[in-house]
């Protein structure tokens, strides 16, 4: 039962350089988000997708971009990663209103 | 002022306490409210789900929605150390997008 996964769960950046987030699910669920964990904040949504072919802003969108690929994949890039983005973020699905949303595991980012 | 209000703790009891964590949220066209536990360095879990008013039970846990108060709140029964956790009150808003507080971090003491 793999449910959300994300990778990496770890890495460092400089500041300047870009990555991608990834994150797949093999639970057909219709909608994927992107939320950012820090300490006195709780959790934020960056991006979210509704249905494949669609996404939209959340709270935190500056500084991020997303796609989602196909059904199951949806991935996070920071274009030009800031010391501010240093956070856990974490990816999630669900099946849709009133459904509770599937975590992943997180990845741990550092912007040096 | 955020959407949904959680006091972040530390919060910290005895092993069989009963424990209270609460929440306070501000719109009330939202009536889908949801807590998530957390343990350390892992993604949030699902733990209840409760629609509008009233309480809902399951094992040793019950949540509780007071719409005119604007409270949202769990009990755990004989708390236990494997319920140390940080834990998320969440409300589910437009487009089945969750707003959640900031989590309350919870340590039961053997």
């Amino acid at each position: 039962n793999a449910g959300v996964t994300q990778t990496p769960k770890f890495q460092v950046l400089k500041t300047g350089q870009s990555m991608t987030l990834q994150c797949a699910q093999d639970m057909n669920h219709n909608s994927m988000y992107w939320y950012r964990q820090d300490p006195g904040m709780g959790l934020r949504l960056i991006y979210y997708s509704a249905s494949e072919g669609t996404t939209d802003k959340g709270e935190v969108p500056n500084g991020y971009n997303v796609s989602r690929l196909n059904k199951r994949e949806f991935s996070l890039r920071l274009e030009s990663a800031a010391p501010s983005q240093t956070s856990v973020y974490f990816c999630a699905s669900s099946e849709g209103k009133d459904y509770g949303y599937t975590f992943g595991s997180g990845t741990r980012l550092t912007v040096v | 002022q955020k959407e949904v209000e959680q006091d972040p703790g530390p919060l910290s009891v005895p092993e069989g306490a009963i424990v209270s964590l609460n929440c306070t949220y501000s719109n009330s066209a939202f009536q889908y409210f949801m807590w998530y536990r957390q343990y350390s360095r892992k993604g949030p879990e699902l733990l209840m789900y409760t629609y509008s008013s009233g309480n809902k039970e399951d094992g040793r846990f019950t949540a509780q929605v007071d719409k005119s108060s604007k409270y949202i709140s769990l009990f755990i029964r004989d708390s236990q150390p494997s319920d140390s956790a940080t834990y998320l009150c969440a409300q589910e808003t437009s487009g089945s997008r969750l707003t959640f507080g900031e989590g309350t971090q919870l340590t039961v003491n053997p």
